[in-house]
């Protein structure tokens, strides 16, 4: 079992409406999670960044939540737009990692926007 | 342009070649990274180096050599290469610390046939 685990594996949303990533992380002790956009053919890109003791970050039309106790995050997409077309990864930080930067990544979720 | 960029972008090869993958950034961070994203679309880390020197070095074969010349650039050398070694390979880099943000490169599609 991974763990970081995303759900939906993949979803496709009307332009304009809003949608709600989930992520669900075993990783203990935690030092922050992160949300990572990827565009087919590029690299990722990082979204937010929350350290355990935050609650909620937002990009732009991005807002990520985090839920330490239940250890579960969220990335909400208001207003979606065709280019939010893309995978989007949940990544945590492990604790034990320490200071080598070492992450672990989901499986990505990837959204469709259709105009 | 300041980013991470990788050489070269796609790479096609046969069983038992060697090849190797470039990546330099000038972002000025220190530490630099080796991933593998395979077909399920995970990324895993392979190699971590900070100012020249391996702190990350997972379970990778050893046909697997990174090099770091310099805290700019970090190569991927890969020997007698394998049919389950196509995957998109990307490099990032960032400054040392767990909550830094990592930036990627564009990534090197490696199709081994």
């Amino acid at each position: 079992k991974n763990q970081v685990e995303q759900s939906p594996q993949s979803l496709i949303i009307l332009e304009g409406k809003n949608c709600t990533l989930q992520c669900n992380y075993t990783v203990s002790p935690f030092s922050n999670l992160r949300w990572y956009k990827q565009d087919t053919g590029r690299g990722p890109v990082s979204l937010t960044i929350m350290t355990f003791s935050e609650n909620t970050k937002s990009n732009g039309r991005y807002t990520a939540t985090l839920d330490a106790d239940t250890k579960q995050s969220s990335l909400h997409i208001t207003a979606s737009q065709l280019s939010d077309s893309a995978s989007y990864i949940c990544v945590v930080s492990p604790l034990v990692s320490s200071n080598t930067g070492k992450l672990i990544f989901g499986q990505g979720t990837t959204l469709q926007v259709k105009p | 342009d300041t980013a991470v960029s990788q050489t070269p972008k796609y790479l096609v090869t046969q069983m038992g070649n060697d090849k190797s993958i470039k990546c330099e950034q000038n972002l000025g961070h220190d530490t630099m990274y080796w991933y593998k994203q395979d077909s399920k679309k995970f990324l895993k880390i392979m190699f971590s180096y900070n100012n020249k020197e391996l702190i990350i070095n997972e379970t990778v074969p050893n046909r697997f050599s990174p090099k770091s010349p310099d805290k700019a650039h970090l190569n991927l050398h890969i020997n007698s290469l394998e049919l389950g070694d196509s995957a998109v390979y990307f490099c990032a880099s960032s400054f040392p610390g767990r909550n830094y943000e990592q930036y990627f490169g564009p990534g090197t599609r490696l199709t081994v046939t």
